[in-house]
């Protein structure tokens, strides 16, 4: 157990439709980074957020927002959803402000299915 | 640009056989290195980690990695392979003040009774 949770673990929706994924980081841990895994396009990194404030992009789509609350918490919204978002959704947790100088801790990701 | 390259998306060992799993990097810095394992229906875990202390990092479950600047390899061994090894296995990089960790495409490994 990576301490990192990740709700809900299964999601099919329709395409068009708004999902909500929520990950609580491991106690202690400030910066929460959200990853997509895909078959065709393997792990992609999405963004990063550090003591609730945005930190770093990568491929995130304009339909996609994240945020990281007070608590820590961090929530990925994915709107207008498309069958390609079908996917994995992975948040991971380290203390630290950059993943760089120490251990990524995943939670077992969030899968969702368009349809 | 950093990337990171493994070669093989698909490898297959005999149980008991030696396990090489190649993972090649471009840097313009110093890298970090990790490689991540992914057991089915679960996330990644980290299985060892180079921040430029010994080039020869041991991991947990018996692998071992060994960074070659030379090379720019970071290469992942385990003597003996046990079914319990099949998995995904992603190479990743980072490097000092950066905060994106780059990983590769991973390579599934397939371990035979």
């Amino acid at each position: 157990d990576s301490g990192v949770t990740q709700t809900p673990k299964h999601l099919i929706t329709a395409t068009g439709q708004r999902v909500t994924l929520r990950c609580s980081p491991r106690s202690g841990d400030l910066s929460v980074y959200w990853y997509q895994q895909s078959l065709d396009q393997g792990l992609q990194f999405l963004i990063q957020y550090y003591n609730g404030e945005e930190r770093a992009k990568g491929n995130i789509l304009e339909r996609f927002s994240a945020q990281q609350f007070p608590d820590l918490h961090s929530e990925l919204n994915l709107s207008s959803l498309e069958l390609g978002d079908s996917a994995l959704y992975f948040c991971a947790s380290t203390t630290t402000g950059t993943a760089n100088t120490g251990e990524l801790f995943f939670g077992e990701g969030s899968r969702l299915t368009v349809l | 640009a950093q990337s990171v390259t493994q070669l093989g998306s698909h490898v297959s060992v005999s149980e008991g056989a030696l396990v090489l799993l190649r993972c090649n990097y471009s840097s313009s810095v110093p890298p970090y290195l990790f490689w991540y394992v992914q057991y089915p229906n679960q996330g990644l875990q980290l299985l060892l980690k180079y921040t430029s202390a010994a080039t020869l990092v041991k991991g947990i479950n018996g692998f071992e990695a060994e960074f070659k600047k030379s090379e720019t390899s970071f290469h992942l061994t385990k003597p003996s392979a046990h079914m319990s090894d099949a998995a995904e296995y992603f190479c990743a990089l980072g490097h000092t003040g950066g905060f994106k960790t780059i990983f590769g495409a991973g390579t599934r490994l397939f371990v035979k009774a």
